[in-house]
């Protein structure tokens, strides 16, 4: 089945500890996103790809940092200067981020806990 | 910056009754998108909405446009169990990116059989 794919479904980090959540797509799509959702705040965007090799920074970036090496594969690393890391975060991918016509397709999450 | 808000936050009906989520935003529209986020479960994209005063329905579920494209409705009617979940809708700013899709906080709706 064509999907996205995000690894571990919970994650438990220790204090000053760097943690990488894994996503992958089979979809063939250029364009891949990292949100995070917080009760009652809705979806915030982190990073976005619209092509391999690049990506931009959302509308909370700090304390983040991504890559995109291949076109199936988007990780995104929590560092320790992100001082509130506890969130559900949300991989998701579309067929082209240039003209912001398609449908963003989601993973199942990742739970990301303090320990 | 972009806003898009939505209303109401929660929303708790009878099963059988109707249901509107509202969402508003601070500026034009170029479409605007609808996602249903089960309980545990993540987003799933229903529908797009491009034109300025587009109504599209799928069975129970009807989404407006509105005129000046800033505002949007979905109306489900005679709800069931099956709709319960959180319902977004995402903006689009003229000339954005995708990377620009501006969600609102959503509207988590619980139906009571």
């Amino acid at each position: 089945d064509g999907g996205i794919t995000q690894s571990p479904k919970y994650l438990f980090r220790k204090e000053g500890q760097n943690v990488t959540l894994s996503c992958e797509q089979n979809l063939n799509h250029d364009a891949m996103y990292w949100y995070r959702q917080d009760p009652g705040q809705g979806l915030r965007l982190i990073y976005y790809s619209q092509i391999v090799n690049d990506f931009q920074k959302g509308d909370i970036a700090e304390g983040y940092s991504v890559s995109r090496e291949k076109k199936e594969s988007f990780p995104l690393t929590v560092t320790s200067a992100q001082k509130n890391p506890t969130a559900f975060y949300l991989c998701a991918s579309s067929i082209n981020g240039g003209q912001g016509n398609q449908p963003q397709h989601f993973g199942d999450g990742t739970r990301l806990s303090i320990l | 910056g972009q806003q898009v808000m939505q209303i109401p936050q929660y929303q708790h009906v009878q099963e059988g009754e109707d249901f509107t989520t509202y969402c508003n935003s601070s500026t034009t529209l170029s479409n605007i998108q609808w996602y249903k986020q089960r309980p545990g479960g993540h987003p799933v994209f229903l529908i797009q909405l491009v034109k300025s005063g587009e109504v599209k329905k799928q069975k129970r579920l009807t989404f407006q446009f509105g005129e000046a494209k800033k505002n949007s409705s979905l109306h489900i009617t005679a709800t069931q169990t099956t709709d319960v979940g959180t319902y977004f809708c995402a903006g689009l700013n003229y000339g954005g990116s995708q990377g620009n899709l501006i969600f609102g906080k959503g509207t988590k709706l619980s139906v009571k059989p």
